[in-house]
């Protein structure tokens, strides 16, 4: 069974660097194919992705967001970190990681849909 | 990016009735190498994460109620409650997973009217 869960700041002021920690079992980020990638919502509004990163180390970052945002594991300890910084009031969401894997699908290589999600952790940004 | 709308908003439909959301995304998401649509509908409700309903457009999800089904190809697409129950009050959304950046619909708020 995978599960994930988030961890980190509820409270963080303006201009501040946020980290936060998804540790996850189930699975291993050092075996070929699985990925952990994050996704943010802002209260009361719609889900909008982060980052990933691969069990290969690949990372990929939403491209509004790509100056501000650092993807890292620790394969040893089944964590993915992210980092986030200067932020923003506009930044206050509940901030999930989830599980993505990639797959062979009729010959093809697939990026598969994020499943399961960790419970999420909410973060505010306010001085 | 690939831009994912839904339609409607919201809607409210008395039990046992049908609910029909659509998605739309500003390009196709059909992968023609496996006739494979890269797309994913999810279930959320208050205060829980997102819950996987739906993959590759049409495929129910292990344990997923059979009165949830996702029809549609290339651009177009569809979430059908075949009968609402209460439990499924919650905010839908579909999910583009056939390139990066990822992107998510707005989501529809299903109600019981």
């Amino acid at each position: 069974q995978i599960t994930l869960k988030e961890s980190g700041p509820t409270l963080v002021k303006p201009t501040q660097t946020l980290t936060l920690t998804c540790t996850f079992s189930g699975f291993s980020l050092s075996t070929s194919g699985v990925g952990v990638g994050w996704i943010r919502q802002p209260p009361g509004k719609a889900l909008e992705w982060l980052a990933l990163i691969y069990w290969n180390d690949d990372k990929r970052y939403s491209p509004s967001l790509k100056s501000r945002l650092t993807i890292t594991k620790d394969t040893s300890k089944n964590q993915v970190v992210l980092t986030m910084t200067n932020m923003d009031p506009v930044d206050t969401a509940t901030y999930y990681c989830a599980h993505r894997s990639i797959t062979m699908v009729q010959g093809v290589q697939s990026h598969n849909w994020f499943d399961p999600w960790g419970q999420g952790t909410l973060v505010t940004v306010s001085s | 990016d690939i831009v994912m709308t839904q339609s409607p908003d919201s809607l409210a439909v008395s039990l046992g009735e049908r609910a029909t959301i659509n998605c739309k995304s500003s390009q196709s998401v059909l992968y023609s190498s496996n006739n494979k649509n890269y797309l994913a509908w999810y279930q959320q409700k208050p205060g829980q994460p997102p819950k996987l309903l739906i993959y590759w457009a049409s495929t129910r999800e292990s344990g997923v109620p059979d009165r949830f089904s996702g029809s549609g190809s290339g651009t177009d697409f569809t979430l059908t409650i075949s009968s609402l129950q209460a439990e499924d009050v919650a905010v839908y959304y579909c999910h583009q997973y056939y390139t990066t950046p990822l992107t998510f619909g707005p989501g529809t708020k299903v109600d019981i009217k």
